[in-house]
Formats: C-alpha cells, sequence, structure tokens
C-alpha cells in the first residue's frame, strides 16, 4: 500500500530537548516536504526537497532542519525546540515537484506540543 | 501561483451531490487546478486535478469554466464521511511543488 509515514504522532517535549520526527515513504517519490498546520493559519511549508541531498527553505524554516540522505526518508530536526513550534505537522511526498503531477501523499500527522 | 477564493462553510444532504465552487479568477495559462480535503486533522488528501478540461475520477468531478476563471468539485451522491475541508489549489508549471493551502470549505454532511 502507497503510504507517507510519521513517527511519531503524539509528541510532548520540554523547551531546548532535540527532537526528531521521522518521515518515510514508499512510492520512490523524489519530492518530500514538511507543512505545520496551526488554527487561523492554516498549512505552511517548512521545507522541501525534491532529490537525494537537494533541500530548501520553504516559508516557515527557522528553527527547523531536515536531511534527504535517502530517497525514502525526510526527517525533520529541531535543534531546540521552543512553545511555538507546538503544532501539527505533516509530511508529504510527490512523484514531481512541478505543477503538472503535483499530486501529493500526506502522513497521518505528528501533534507535537513543547512546555 | 494564482489566489483562489471558496466559501467558508457548506452544508449538503447525505445521499445529494455537493457542489463546491472556487474562483481563481487571476489564473494564467500553465496554472492547473487542484483539489484536496483534509477530514479531521488527518493529512491532506488528493481529490482531483485539471488544466481546462473537465475531469472525472472515482472521487470526484472536476468542471472548469471556459474561461477558467471559477471551477467546480462535484461529489455526486455525498456521504457522511465526506465531511471535512476542502480545499483547491492553483499550481503553476513551474512550481516547486509547494501547495498553498488557503482556508478551504468546511463541507458539512448532513443526514
Amino acid at each position: 500500500e502507497a503510504q507517507v509515514t510519521q513517527n511519531p504522532r503524539y509528541l510532548i517535549t520540554v523547551t531546548g530537548k532535540k527532537l526528531t520526527v521521522t518521515c518515510s515513504q514508499n512510492m520512490n517519490h523524489e519530492y518530500m516536504s514538511w507543512y505545520r498546520q496551526d488554527p487561523g493559519l492554516g498549512l505552511r511549508q517548512i521545507y522541501y526537497s525534491m532529490n537525494v541531498e537537494v533541500t530548501d527553505k520553504g516559508d516557515v524554516p527557522e528553527g527547523y532542519k531536515v536531511s534527504r540522505k535517502e530517497k525514502r526518508n525526510f526527517p525533520l530536526i529541531l535543534e531546540s525546540p521552543s512553545p511555538n513550534q507546538t503544532s501539527l505537522y505533516f509530511c508529504a511526498s510527490s512523484l514531481w515537484g512541478r505543477g503538472r503531477g503535483t499530486e501529493a501523499f500526506f502522513g497521518q500527522g505528528t501533534r507535537l506540543t513543547v512546555v | 501561483d494564482a489566489k483562489t477564493t471558496q466559501p467558508t462553510s457548506m452544508d449538503c444532504a447525505e445521499g445529494r451531490a455537493a457542489n463546491l465552487p472556487c474562483n481563481h479568477s487571476t489564473i494564467s495559462g500553465n496554472e492547473y487546478v487542484y483539489w484536496y480535503r483534509q477530514i479531521h486533522s488527518q493529512g491532506p488528501q488528493y481529490i482531483i486535478h485539471g488544466l481546462k478540461n473537465n475531469e472525472t475520477n472515482e472521487m470526484a468531478s472536476l468542471i472548469i469554466t471556459e474561461d477558467r476563471k471559477s471551477s467546480t468539485l462535484i461529489l455526486p451522491h455525498a456521504t457522511l464521511r465526506d465531511t471535512a475541508v476542502y480545499y483547491c489549489i492553483v499550481i503553476s508549471s513551474g512550481n516547486t511543488g509547494k501547495l498553498i493551502f488557503g482556508q478551504g470549505t468546511t463541507l458539512q454532511v448532513k443526514p
């Protein structure tokens, strides 16, 4: 079954404690990205990757890091989480990063709370 | 990428067709119309997309006006499980792949 898998689904952590949210896809997609969703602000892109070792900032990259060492994995790293990073996070992947064929598959989300 | 305008909310009776409009009056020739939906904080789900012709798949139909300035997503026989926020997104062929989600339309399917 084609899917994007995020882990963990829920996480409560303390300010400053480094954490990683994993994302893995089994569709051999080149393009992967991370979004955060906040009430009243909708979904906003954090980072994206168009292929292995190619990453770039989205609209709200501050406080986040990513890596793309393998095609299937695209972890989101919070080096020093702060309460304003409390949010619902989604990983997405698609076959091709350009307009045509941007049928993106999303993970089930990670609800992060930073206290 | 062109901006889209959607009604904030709509109701639909179960079993009836749900017609969700989207205005994208500034769309340009190389921009596609995509529809996604999000069911109660789950990950968004792709529904359908089109450029200028009407499209249909197992989930829905997409009707794009001839001038391409608006479109309508049609769920032919809405069920309670179709209750969700529906997003209309316009993406250019040169886009990096970023999806710009507006506020969408909250569709409530009622028994």
